[in-house]
């Protein structure tokens, strides 16, 4: 278990629909980083916060925004689905505010678009 | 940036056998490099990491080797058990952290037969 939790663990919606992912970081890990997974694409980098600031930026689409709150807590939120979306998307924290070092990863939202 | 990838997409090897997976990196000004396993339905977990400065470092049945001059990176681990079943995924970040969180390439299916 590494500390990350992520809500919900399963997400089936309808192209079009939005949702919201939730994380909540380790305790004491200021950073927060989402991640989405799919069989074509691997694990690819969305976005980082830092203590409720954007740190960095990785293929992100428009439709996609996501936002840490001051408890640290993160949602990320996808508009305007499709169904290329459906992916694992996980979360990680880490303790430090430079981008990339170790991170602990949440268990994963799978999200299915139909 | 797409720097990191790995030469094969699964490996088999046999229980109790030592397993090496590797990958090759094109950025010379990686500083830092990341081994991560995934087990099935689970996020990546990270396993050891080693600075561009050292050439190796050993965790628990896990080495990993740098060598900087021909950009490689490998993944060793000993005596291979059941539950070292998983994608293995290396990542680096040059220095200063680098802006695009990790960089993960599409993995190595690394799977023990009896």
């Amino acid at each position: 278990d590494s500390g990350v939790t992520q809500t919900p663990k399963h997400l089936i919606t309808a192209t079009g629909q939005r949702v919201t992912l939730r994380c909540s970081p380790r305790s004491g890990d200021l950073s927060v980083y989402w991640y989405q997974q799919s069989l074509d694409q691997g694990l690819q980098f969305l976005i980082q916060y830092y203590n409720g600031e954007e740190r960095a930026k990785g293929n992100i689409l428009e439709r996609f925004s996501a936002q840490q709150f001051p408890d640290l807590h993160s949602e990320l939120n996808l508009s305007s689905l499709e169904l290329g979306d459906s992916a694992l998307y996980f979360c990680a924290s880490s303790p430090r505010w430079v981008a990339g070092y170790e991170q602990y990863f949440g268990p994963g939202t799978r999200l299915t678009v139909t | 940036g797409e720097s990191v990838g790995l030469h094969l997409p699964t490996l088999s090897v046999q229980e109790g056998d030592n397993s090496i997976i590797n990958c090759a990196y094109s950025n010379s000004a990686s500083d830092y490099f990341i081994w991560y396993k995934q087990e099935s339905g689970k996020g990546p977990q990270f396993i050891i990491d080693i600075r561009s400065n050292m050439d190796k470092r050993q965790g628990q049945r896990v080495t990993v080797l740098l060598n900087k001059t021909v950009k490689h990176l490998s993944l060793q681990i000993a005596a291979t058990q059941p539950g070292d079943s998983a994608v293995y995924f290396c990542a680096d970040i040059p220095s200063g952290g680098g802006a695009d969180g990790l960089t993960f390439g599409k993995g190595t299916h690394l799977i023990i037969q009896p």
